[in-house]
């Protein structure tokens, strides 16, 4: 059980333009989401808490207009990552966490790879 | 806010012998401590974690250890194996927001 998957594994764009990855947890509900981002040879830095049906909170330094988060399902959260530039090329991944009796365990995505060209 | 210090970066065994791995954190509102073994390429998976109510755990090859006091906590591998070469992260977090703070990493290598 609680398994996460994420779409797509790894994806090349152009500069300039927006590319949407989804994160879903597929056998729990998930009331929390969160989005870490991954540069080579580096840790995971916390990008945003993502809570169904709200905003989602983003961490210092973490741009909101750039960094677009729904998590419109107790199953779904997306992130868009708009006008991408080569400096957003990483390693994107997710974790859920169904907060069922205050559990904190997270369950991460298999992540997905940004290339920005 | 939170921030968690991890040390050594690096970290090259025998096969057989033990590896350490420690960790600080800074928010003494912190009360769960995960560690996470990460392949190249591959998600975090987690292989142990203890909670501040907790002084010790184990589990087989395994152990975690925390010092409530001193604000750290420790990752013991013993017998070590060839699989066990991976980067390993410690976090931190507290109930107030469930957010996991990661380590920088210790890039563990087993020597045959």
């Amino acid at each position: 059980g609680a398994v996460v998957s994420q779409h797509p594994s790894w994806v090349i764009c152009k500069s300039g333009t927006s590319v949407k990855i989804e994160c879903r947890s597929l056998d729990f509900q998930a009331t929390t989401m969160f989005w870490y981002r991954q540069f080579p040879k580096q840790s995971l830095m916390l990008m945003a808490t993502s809570n169904e049906g709200s905003k989602a909170t983003y961490e210092q330094g973490v741009e909101k207009d750039k960094f677009l988060i729904n998590h419109a399902s107790l199953t779904l959260s997306t992130l868009t990552v708009t006008s991408a530039h080569p400096e957003d090329s990483s390693f994107y991944i997710c974790s859920a966490s169904p907060m069922a009796g205050a559990s904190y365990e997270q369950y991460f995505g298999p992540g997905t790879r940004l290339t920005v060209t | 806010g939170e921030n968690v210090e991890q040390h050594p970066s690096t970290l090259s065994v025998q096969e057989g012998d033990s590896a350490v791995i420690k960790c600080t954190y800074s928010d003494s509102a912190s009360n769960y401590f995960p560690w996470y073994k990460q392949e190249l390429g591959k998600r975090p998976q987690l292989i142990i974690d203890i909670r501040s109510n907790v002084g010790e755990k184990k589990d087989q090859r395994i152990a975690v250890t925390l010092n409530k006091t001193a604000k750290h906590f420790s990752l013991h591998i013993t017998e070590t194996q060839p699989e066990d070469s991976a980067v390993y992260f410690c976090a931190a977090s507290m109930d107030s927001s469930y957010k996991l703070i990661f380590g920088s990493g210790t890039r563990l290598l087993v020597r045959p």
